[in-house]
């Protein structure tokens, strides 16, 4: 693995139906984090992660959880799958530092509820 | 609240120059971020500015007032392949998830 990759790379799910989105980064970077982007909307924060063994909401964290067991995975969950979560979700990571934050995004889920 | 503005769209022709312009209104700033995303692909860097000035990075620059809350991105010598989404983000310096993005600008090249 180089870098951060996401599994599936596109998904067709029925409504009502629990989903996890996976991320994984072989960059050892601290944070991690999920976008999803909607036309006209831009990236928007659902959820992020300072470190393992921490997690916090973001913009629009309704109906998403996460979790960090490890360094390099943040899996998203969505319990319950509405079509309003109709979008292209990203992983994101950075190494978190207080003076310089890029961040490296992973290539993205598409997602479809139906 | 976090506010960020940007073109929706713009589009130039090859071989010339474009500025994208980026205004923030935010809690916390710790440096201005500009990303390039191509359809269906993902964000990928392009420039940082945290100190007011013009950082220089080969055909594209980026400029930074941090008194009037404004970047703007330059690019010279359009080329086909730079018709993208242009993203600007802010670093928060917080731990909310730390970056705020615009909704970014569609820049279309044209022969």
């Amino acid at each position: 693995i180089a870098g951060i990759t996401q599994a599936p790379t596109s998904q067709i799910l029925a409504a009502g139906r629990r989903m996890t989105l996976r991320c994984t980064q072989d960059m050892r970077h601290n944070a991690m984090y999920w976008y999803r982007q909607d036309l006209g909307l831009g990236l928007r924060l659902i959820h992020y992660s300072n470190t393992a063994g921490t997690t916090g909401k973001g913009e629009v964290p309704d109906g998403y959880s996460v979790s960090r067991a490890n360094t390099d995975d943040f899996p998203l969950t969505l319990a319950s799958a509405v079509p309003s979560q109709t979008s292209v979700y990203f992983c994101a990571s950075s190494p978190d530092r207080v003076s310089y934050n890029e961040q490296f995004f992973g290539p993205g889920t598409r997602l479809t509820v139906l | 609240g976090q506010n960020i503005d940007q073109p929706t769209e713009m589009t130039a022709t090859e071989g010339a120059i474009v500025q994208i312009n980026c205004t923030y209104q935010t809690s916390g700033f710790n440096g201005l971020f500009w990303y390039q995303q191509h359809a269906g692909e993902a964000p990928t860097f392009l420039s940082y500015n945290v100190l007011d000035g013009l950082e220089e990075k080969g055909r594209f620059s980026s400029f930074l007032s941090r008194s009037k809350g404004y970047s703007y991105l330059l690019l010279k010598e359009l080329q086909m392949k730079d018709s993208a989404s242009y993203l600007c983000a802010v670093d928060r310096g917080s731990t909310l998830g730390r970056l705020y993005f615009g909704r970014g600008t569609q820049l279309t090249v044209w022969p």
